[in-house]
């Protein structure tokens, strides 16, 4: 089927550790990838996106890599701050299609 | 620019009843989507509308409709509410000029709570 599957959480880091959020799709064919944050009490706002193998998108710090070997689309950050703490949610979309189909989300929690 | 801005943001219904939600897309962008988010769940596409006609369909049942106006702006209609129901409702608005990969930006959502 088509699907996003990212990482469990809760996750969290004391500030300026290393983060890796895992997502991984399952598609026919090549979609485009991102990542969207979804702050407390607010709606989502993209992050980052990638719309072809090998790309990479970067945005405040974060970083996703298109893997097509690995249908993978991992987020991560050098150095993640307390102003982070939100959740995470990966996402893809097919060139022939105008739906988001989202991944269950990833709740990351950095403690000062 | 204001966004994308949602009306209510809270709401309070019966099971049975019917509600209507609102959303003006942002300056410019002429595409809106409706995703359903129910608690600690990603959102969940339920349609898109475009020259005032649904272009798109996810798998929600008849009683979700929805109408967009000539001035681009959304509702979002749910008939015979059922406690499942509940949820946050996401409008996104697009500009399809700018392709079917053009950047979606999200209002804050309505939360309905079905009693």
């Amino acid at each position: 089927g088509n699907s996003v599957t990212q990482m469990e959480g809760p996750v969290t880091l004391s500030e300026e550790a290393f983060l890796t959020i895992n997502c991984t799709y399952t598609a026919t064919g090549y979609p485009s990838l991102f990542w969207y944050v979804q702050y407390p009490g607010e709606g989502l706002q993209l992050l980052l996106k990638a719309t072809k193998a090998d790309d990479k998108g970067s945005n405040k710090g974060f970083e996703a890599t298109y893997r097509k070997e690995t249908t993978s689309f991992h987020l991560e950050k050098g150095s993640v701050q307390v102003s982070d703490s939100a959740v995470y949610f990966c996402a893809r979309m097919m060139d022939s299609s105008y739906k988001l189909i989202f991944g269950s989300g990833t709740r990351l929690l950095v403690r000062p | 620019d204001a966004g994308v801005t949602q009306s209510p943001t809270h709401l309070i219904k019966t099971r049975g009843q019917q509600v209507t939600l609102r959303c003006s897309p942002k300056s410019g962008h002429d595409t809106v989507s409706w995703y359903q988010q129910a608690l600690g769940q990603g959102p969940q596409f339920i349609f898109q509308y475009y020259e005032e006609e649904e272009r798109q369909r996810g798998n929600f049942p008849d009683r979700f409709s929805g109408h967009q106006f000539p001035n681009y702006s959304s509702e979002l209609n749910v008939n015979a509410l059922l406690l499942g129901d509940s949820a946050l409702y996401l409008c996104a608005s697009s500009l399809v000029g700018q392709g079917a990969l053009a950047e979606a930006f999200f209002g804050q959502g309505t939360r309905l709570t079905v009693v």
